[in-house]
């Protein structure tokens, strides 16, 4: 069963608009991470937030968790036509398994 | 320094049929994993390998068994290969030694069973 949820499942923004995808997870967690897979390739690990950490910052991302509501969100300012690709959010509980979401579909249309 | 490959990148195989996918990693991780994704969704962990030597069920094992080479090598075998097997497979490695999680994956295996 898949632990996180991204919404929206999909989302089409203009170049040089921000992205906000969100992600739902059921149980407690150690770590969330979020990857990035292009089309027909495998996934790229883009940030990893700790539970005991609220929001954390990487170049043109932004991401926060709230373990109170089980959730977190990612944001990509300013995005780029580059930037059109599926994001999934994954969640770890100290086992050595992530367990990943289904995945927003994310694009950026030049 | 190549990260995890994977072989081969396309497959298709008929009902009945074995093969085995092959992944090396050469970051000497520790742990290993094989997954499989599906039109439209996300990732499915059929086997990891916590450390070399040891082997570990995920959420679908069922239809497929693994083998833990060494600690650069991990393969996925299907014994007889069923249509509800098609999927993209991905191998993927981390550090996991008790810290972050942080996996890296190869570019995938398009499996078609006809």
């Amino acid at each position: 069963s898949q632990q996180g949820e991204e919404d929206p499942q999909a989302l089409s923004i203009q170049e040089g608009e921000n992205a906000t995808m969100n992600c739902s997870y059921k149980t407690s967690i150690n770590n969330l991470q979020w990857y990035r897979q292009n089309s027909g390739r495998g996934l790229v690990h883009l940030i990893l937030i700790r539970s005991n950490e609220r929001e954390k910052h990487s170049g043109r991302l932004r991401v926060t968790l709230d373990t109170s509501k089980k959730s977190s969100s990612l944001l990509i300012t300013a995005s780029r036509a580059a930037d059109t690709a599926s994001y999934f959010c994954a969640t770890d509980d100290s086992s050595y398994k992530l367990i990943f979401g289904s995945g927003t579909r994310l694009l950026v249309r030049p | 320094n190549a990260g995890v490959t994977q072989t081969p990148k396309f497959q298709v195989l008929k009902t009945g049929q074995s093969m085995t996918l092959q992944c090396a990693q050469d970051m000497n991780h520790n742990s290993m994993y094989w997954y499989r994704q599906d039109p439209g969704m996300g990732l499915r962990l059929i086997y990891y390998s916590a450390s070399e030597g040891t082997t570990d069920k995920g959420e679908v094992p069922n239809g497929y068994n693994v083998s833990r080479l060494n600690k650069r090598e991990f393969s996925l075998r299907l014994e007889s290969a069923a249509p509800s097997q098609t999927s993209v497979y991905f191998c993927a490695s981390s550090e996991a030694r008790g810290g972050p999680v942080e996996q890296y994956f190869g570019p995938g295996t398009r499996l078609t069973v006809t």
